[in-house]
């Protein structure tokens, strides 16, 4: 079963917005990554937060982590045509057990 | 998608025949899975390796067998192949499993099982 759950499942927005997604997950994790999906690719990694960390941040990408409310939020701002794609949770379970995703958020910017 | 191939990319089988299919990457990376996609049910883990000869059963592992006899080949098998089968396949590497174990994807394979 999927540890991940995105919300929402879908999204669009004017290109120059910010775009919000949140994953909440069931079991305490090491790490919960995001990854980026466009449409016929395989996925790939776009940030990696720590059990350990609140927040982090990569270019256009912010990345929060409450671990209480076992819940994450990726957040792109100034979103861009290019950003459509559709965006996955990741959670590294404790223990060596592999990732688990979650179903994604498809998201559109239109231009 | 660099270091990591998918084959065949795309392919049409018939019920009840054996589809193999091929994960090869250059990157030396201890880990191998197979995932599939399916529209609402996201990404979801087949079968993975932890290195040559062992490999582990994932979420939907039934109907499907791995094989890993090199560090750069793993080999998804559906012994005969049923419609419900009918999926895109991505194969991932990874350095490492838990801490941290950031996964790199191959361009996935599209079989239709009719």
């Amino acid at each position: 079963s999927q540890q991940g759950e995105e919300d929402p499942q879908a999204l669009s927005i004017q290109e120059g917005e910010n775009a919000t997604m949140n994953c909440s997950y069931k079991t305490s994790i090491n790490n919960l990554q995001w990854y980026r999906q466009n449409s016929g690719r395989g996925l790939v990694h776009l940030i990696l937060i720590r059990s350990n960390e609140r927040e982090k941040h990569s270019g256009r990408l912010r990345v929060t982590l409450d671990t209480s409310k076992k819940s994450s939020s990726l957040l792109i701002t100034a979103s861009r045509a290019a950003d459509t794609a559709s965006y996955f949770c990741a959670t590294a379970p404790s223990g060596n057990t592999p990732l688990v995703f979650g179903k994604g958020t498809r998201l559109s910017v239109i231009a | 998608d660099a270091g990591i191939t998918q084959s065949p990319r795309h392919k049409v089988t018939e019920t009840g025949t054996p589809v193999t299919l091929r994960c090869h990457q250059t990157e030396n990376h201890r880990y191998m899975y197979w995932y599939r996609q399916d529209p609402g049910h996201g990404l979801r883990l087949i079968h993975y390796s932890y290195g040559v000869k062992d490999t582990d059963k994932g979420e939907v592992s039934d109907g499907y067998s791995v094989s890993r006899s090199k560090t750069e080949d793993f080999l998804l098998t559906l012994e005969s192949a049923t419609s419900s089968q009918t999926s895109v396949y991505f194969c991932a590497i990874s350095e490492s499993i838990g801490l941290p174990d950031t996964q790199y994807f191959g361009p996935g394979t599209r079989l239709t099982v009719l």
